[in-house]
């Protein structure tokens, strides 16, 4: 069964730093990219980054919001991806999902949905 | 960035009827588009992606269709577990990947 399991949320002040955990299990880690989308109370999802597998170069986009703040990263040998938050600023409060990366190809280009969800850890930024 | 637009933003129905809930790109997505089922206090669950491909598990009264810019979700006879938030997105254009602002099924 394959599982994602958000840990490291929590209460953080404005311009100080978080970091996320995203453990996987289930599946062959390595073979997929990970998603990081936020869910800021009573709001909709916002996309927040994104990490290729290491065989598809294993690099990183981030949305514009998070640019600069926010770093992704992951570690293959222990099934854990990372989002490191940094200057965090009171609107990036939201729960944080990561998700599985399922890449495709349609004609000829690259595609990512997200296909599994965690269940989320809650990261509050407030003085 | 592409901007999806969902209608209705809630949709009243009784159990047992059918819902259409429906998205809408700015610019095409082709048929790459995802539909997300969330309930209160839960995570986002995957239920069609390729606009019309039912996700693993996905039961068959959920069906997806259209293409380009319009989109539609049916639930053809609504169960008591459907209640909930319906998300469209699209990962036709990306970075970034975008969603709609969710469309809530409530009971009529």
């Amino acid at each position: 069964e394959v599982q994602l399991v958000e840990s490291g949320g929590g209460l953080a002040q404005p311009g100080r730093s978080l970091r996320l955990s995203c453990t996987a299990s289930g599946f062959t880690f390595g073979d997929y990219a990970v998603s990081w989308v936020r869910q800021a109370p009573g709001k909709g999802l916002e996309w927040v980054g994104f990490i290729r597998s290491k065989a598809y170069t294993g690099t990183t986009d981030s949305a514009a919001s998070v640019r600069g703040r926010f770093t992704i990263s992951r570690d293959d040998s222990k099934s854990i991806a990372y989002l490191q938050m940094n200057s965090l600023k009171t609107e990036d409060t939201a729960v944080y999902y990561c998700t599985r990366g399922r890449r495709i190809k349609v004609a000829q280009e690259v595609m990512y949905y997200f296909d599994y969800w965690g269940q989320g850890t809650l990261v509050t930024v407030s003085s | 960035e592409i901007v999806m637009t969902q209608s209705p933003a809630t949709l009243s129905v009784s159990p047992g009827e059918r819902a259409t809930l429906s998205c809408r790109a700015s610019q095409s997505v082709s048929s790459n588009l995802a539909w997300l089922q969330q309930k209160p206090g839960q995570a986002p669950r995957l239920l069609i992606y390729g606009a019309s491909t039912r996700a693993t598990g996905i039961p068959a009264r959920f069906s997806g269709s259209g293409s380009g810019t319009e989109f539609t979700l049916t639930i053809s006879t609504l169960q008591s577990e459907d209640f909930a938030v319906y998300y469209c997105q699209q990962y036709n254009n990306w970075p970034p990947w975008t969603f709609g602002q969710g469309t809530r099924v409530e009971i009529k």
